[in-house]
């Protein structure tokens, strides 16, 4: 298993501006993924973030909107830019050990933009 | 495309009730199979999984779920429930050579006094 954190826990934030979310990891992992649930919603793939190259984003999200980075095997972020209302949800961080297995979750992050 | 339905948005049940959350997944191939329950607040936990053998699976907290495959479906159960049981819960299936999970839209299990 994996035990892992997530900065900050909620936040609320303006309309127009950017939250950089941080995803730390307590063991090296190769497989790091950032998932949104939005209200009453199930979960969404956003990307898988690549340790040393660009993330592979699912359809419908794209860099310029959600970058992110992986620059070690136990650390990511996700940035929300231009925020909107309607990006208000809960972004959550996981990690897979390999094929067909379990993912284990970080505590996500509940953002609020007004 | 894989696909995950689970039939109930919202279970309500009294204390000491038996319990069943229903899932069924549409793909064909080998799957592997996983009950996550979220409770409030919080990411999500692994219950159960099954991955092969015996299709009947024990998770933690006294939950259950059965593998049939020829209904496609990995309900989950549990005999008596309890206040702390109220939490959402998400199947999730991972079909062929794939290692990214395909959630279905969770179930509401409301365990009331």
């Amino acid at each position: 298993s994996a035990v892992i954190s997530q900065k900050p826990s909620r936040d609320i934030c303006q309309r127009g501006t950017s939250l950089t979310i941080q995803c730390q990891v307590d063991s090296q992992v190769t497989m790091m993924f950032w998932y949104r649930q939005q209200p009453g919603q199930s979960l969404t793939l956003i990307a898988t973030a690549n340790q040393g190259s660009e993330a592979t984003y699912e359809s419908g999200f794209v860099i310029d909107k959600f970058p992110i980075s992986r620059p070690n095997l136990t650390f990511s972020t996700l940035t929300v830019s231009n925020m909107s209302p309607e990006d208000s949800s809960i972004y959550l961080c996981s990690v897979g050990t390999g094929r067909g297995t379990e993912q284990f979750f970080g505590p996500g992050t509940r953002l609020t933009v007004l | 495309a894989q696909s995950v339905t689970q039939l109930d948005s919202q279970v309500p049940v009294f204390e000491e009730a038996p319990v069943e959350l229903r899932c069924n997944y549409s793909s064909s191939v080998s799957v592997y199979l996983f009950w996550y329950v979220q409770y409030p607040n919080q990411g999500l936990q692994l219950l159960l999984k099954y991955l092969s053998g015996s299709t009947l699976v024990k998770g933690i907290n006294g939950f259950e779920a059965e593998f049939n495959k020829s209904q496609t479906s990995f309900h989950l159960r549990k005999p008596s429930v309890h206040i702390s049981d109220t939490a959402e819960y998400f199947c999730a299936v991972i079909s062929g050579g794939s290692y990214i999970p395909t959630f279905g839209r969770g179930t509401s299990l409301i365990v009331h006094p």
